[in-house]
């Protein structure tokens, strides 16, 4: 069964500073996977996606994820991070039961950062 | 501007009620999705659907109802059989395989 995992309830980090949050991820065939973020009490908004092509995939608002296959990762990153990217980060996986657009989400990574 | 509109922002209900959320979207997608959101629990897949007319149980379908007949619509409702209804409701769609999914900016439903 497809799966995806963020191990992190919250990360902190001071403005300026490069950010990383992580996501892992299980799945049976080639992995489409995806970034969202949430502000609060607002649906979530696509930040990027792989699904074939170069490892590293840029990204709205600055951000940017890697895709490690022999880990199975897909961490978001971001150089320099600002205050008003603090919100709820979630990764997700296309869920391959069928010929849909079905996604897996992980339990989300609340991001804040301090000025 | 085109999006997805789900109404109303806030609802609340008395416990042994039935409750409808409305979605609708002006994107000319043919897939749409209904997640429930829970602290700490990421995104649930109730119900989804591929094309008018149709559509299927997700993860957590039970309690839960929806119909689409309409591209642009795709209601959910709450039934009294839902035993834990409070919670923040997303409505989602999407056009060809791969592409990211748009979402409406919920309705958050509480039940008392």
């Amino acid at each position: 069964a497809q799966s995806v995992a963020q191990p992190e309830d919250q990360v902190n980090v001071a403005e300026g500073n490069p950010l990383t949050v992580k996501c892992t991820y299980s799945v049976s065939g080639n992995p489409y996977l995806f970034w969202y973020v949430q502000y609060p009490n607002r649906g979530l908004q696509f930040l990027l996606k792989y699904i074939t092509g170069d490892n590293l995939v840029k990204g709205s608002y600055g951000f940017e994820a890697e895709f490690n296959k022999s880990q199975t990762s897909f961490h978001l990153k971001k150089p320099s991070a600002l205050v008003s990217d603090s919100a709820l980060y979630f990764c997700a996986v296309r869920d391959y039961g069928g010929a849909t657009n079905k996604l897996i989400f992980g339990t989300g990574t609340l991001l804040a950062v301090q000025p | 501007d085109g999006g997805i509109t789900q109404s109303p922002k806030y609802l609340f209900r008395k416990e042994g009620q039935n409750v409808t959320l409305s979605c609708e979207q002006n994107l000319n997608h043919d897939a749409m999705y209904w997640y429930r959101q829970d602290p700490g629990q990421g995104l649930r897949l109730i119900y989804y659907s591929q094309i008018v007319n149709d559509f299927q149980k997700g993860d957590i379908a039970e309690g839960y109802s929806v119909s689409r007949e309409k591209k642009e619509s795709f209601p959910l409702t709450v039934t009294s059989a839902q035993k834990n209804p409070t919670a923040f409701y997303l409505c989602a769609s999407t056009g060809r395989v791969g592409s990211p999914l748009h979402f409406g900016n919920g309705t958050r439903l509480t039940v008392t």
